[in-house]
């Protein structure tokens, strides 16, 4: 079974700096969807960044970037010149790409904090 | 405004009553989805909707129950066979084709008294 890990429950920064969160996962598959979520404290989930595992290309998002790295299983998100408006969860989440049930492994969140 | 909407946002239950949670979304999607969040987990998969009169267990189905009659609609009953319900409740939705993103509705926080 495919599983999802997070391994720092909290990071902090300082605002305008760059943070990297890590994210890991197990799979024996070789197609696959690796997202990364935001849930501020409203709770609200809202998506950040999505990487197919076919894609050789890291994906960017404006000052979100991440490192894909497929043979190491690793995922980090790289979040540059952090606002105060990062402030949030974030969840790490797995699909296969032929999973008919269209199901998402999610990791347990890293909480981040930014210091003014 | 696209979105999906969660009533309500709070909801309190004693020990023994069913409740059910709505979730309802005006984006055209087929697929629906609850999910399960508790403190220091991740989010867990109750149930799921493909399409219309159609729905699937997830990893936490015990004590939940689904009906989709409606495309826009997908409510969840949380049953009194659910030993313990205390949680955070998350709907979502998305495109029926593969890696899609999935939208989240606001949430609903039940807390059993």
């Amino acid at each position: 079974a495919q599983t999802v890990t997070q391994s720092q429950p909290e990071m902090s920064v300082q605002e305008a700096e760059t943070v990297t969160l890590s994210c890991t996962y197990d799979t024996s598959e070789s197609d696959y969807y690796l997202f990364w979520y935001k849930q501020p404290p409203s709770r609200q989930m809202i998506l950040v960044i999505r990487q197919e595992a076919y894609k050789q290309q890291n994906a960017t998002e404006n000052r979100f970037s991440v490192n894909f790295q497929k043979a190491a299983k690793s995922f980090s998100l790289k979040i540059s010149d952090s606002q105060l408006g990062d402030a949030a969860m974030y969840f790490c989440a797995y699909r296969r790409m032929m999973d008919s049930n269209y199901q998402l492994i999610w990791g347990a969140g890293t909480k981040l904090i930014i210091k003014p | 405004d696209g979105g999906i909407t969660q009533s309500p946002k709070y909801l309190f239950r004693k020990e023994g009553q069913n409740v059910t949670l709505s979730c309802e979304q005006n984006l055209n999607h087929d697929a629906m989805y609850w999910y399960r969040q508790d403190p220091g987990q991740g989010l867990r998969l109750i149930y799921y909707s493909q399409i219309v009169n159609d729905f699937q267990k997830g990893d936490i189905a015990e004590g939940y129950s689904v009906s989709r009659e409606k495309k826009e609609s997908f409510p969840l009953t949380v049953t009194s066979a659910q030993k313990n319900p205390t949680a955070f409740y998350l709907c979502a939705s998305s495109m029926s084709t593969l890696g899609d993103e999935q939208f989240f509705g606001p949430g609903t926080r039940l807390t059993v008294l």
